[in-house]
C-alpha cells in the first residue's frame, strides 16, 4: 500500500493563479481531511469528507474548495491564490466507524508559496 | 471556541535528559491522540488514550490522560537524538464530526 499520496510536493504560484492539490489514499478509508500548517501554528482543518459525495467545512475553508467523487481521491482547489495561502498542506485519511475518531494517516505534504 | 493548548512551545535538552510536554483542552475529550512530526516530515500517529486516568508506555515514552479527560502529557525518559521533532496532541473536534483539533505542538531539540 502506498498509503496517502499527495502531488505536487512543491509549488510556487503567483497571486491570482489557481491550482489543485491532489490527494489519494489506497487504504479504503471513508474519511479524508485537508489541513494547513503554518510555522508554530499547528494544523488547522480546511475541509473534510465522510465519504464519496459528502464534504464539509473545517476551521479555515475560505479560499478553498474540495470535491470527493471517489473514495480514493480528495483534491483541494485553490482559486485566486493569495500570499496568506502560503503554507504546507497535508491530506489525511482515517477509517471511522460509528463516528468514533480513529487514527489519521497523513500524506507527505505539499509546500505552497504564493508570491 | 474549542481549544487544545500545549506547553512548552519549544524545549531543548541534552541527550539523556528527560522531556515532558503538556496538553490541555478547553473541553472534555472522549479521547486524545498524540502525533510526532520529524523536521520536514508529516505527522505520524503515536498513540490514542481513551480512558480517564489512562497511562500507556511505548519504550521510553509514557503517555497519560487526565482523570477529568481534559489534559494529557507525554514524557520521554533519557532522550535520544532520534526523539527530535514536534509532538502534537489532538482531540475530537466538537464542530467537525470526527475531525481532530490539534494543539500547536512542542518542538523538541536534542544535543549530544
Amino acid at each position: 500500500n502506498a498509503g496517502v499520496t499527495q502531488t505536487p510536493k512543491f509549488r510556487i504560484l503567483k497571486i491570482g493563479q489557481s491550482m489543485t492539490l491532489q490527494c489519494a489514499q489506497d487504504m479504503n478509508h471513508n474519511y479524508m481531511y485537508w489541513y494547513r500548517q503554518d510555522p508554530g501554528m499547528g494544523l488547522k482543518l480546511i475541509y473534510y469528507s465522510v465519504g464519496a459525495g459528502i464534504t464539509d467545512k473545517g476551521e479555515v475553508p475560505n479560499g478553498y474548495n474540495v470535491s470527493r467523487s471517489t473514495t480514493e481521491d480528495f483534491p483541494l482547489r485553490l482559486e485566486l491564490a493569495a500570499p496568506s495561502q502560503t503554507s504546507v498542506y497535508f491530506c489525511a485519511s482515517s477509517y471511522n466507524r460509528d463516528r468514533v475518531v480513529d487514527t489519521q494517516y497523513f500524506g507527505p505534504g505539499t509546500r505552497l508559496t504564493v508570491l | 471556541g474549542q481549544q487544545v493548548m500545549q506547553i512548552p512551545q519549544y524545549q531543548h535538552v541534552q541527550e539523556g535528559e528527560d522531556f515532558t510536554t503538556y496538553c490541555n483542552s478547553s473541553t472534555t475529550l472522549s479521547n486524545i491522540q498524540w502525533y510526532k512530526q520529524r523536521p520536514g516530515g508529516h505527522p505520524v500517529f503515536l498513540i490514542q488514550l481513551v480512558k480517564s486516568g489512562e497511562v500507556k508506555k511505548q519504550k521510553r515514552l509514557t503517555f497519560q490522560f487526565g482523570e477529568a479527560k481534559k489534559n494529557s502529557s507525554l514524557h520521554i525518559t533519557a532522550t535520544q537524538t532520534t526523539d527530535v521533532g514536534t509532538y502534537f496532541c489532538a482531540g475530537p473536534s466538537n464542530q467537525a464530526g470526527t475531525a481532530l483539533i490539534f494543539g500547536k505542538g512542542t518542538t523538541l531539540s536534542v544535543s549530544s
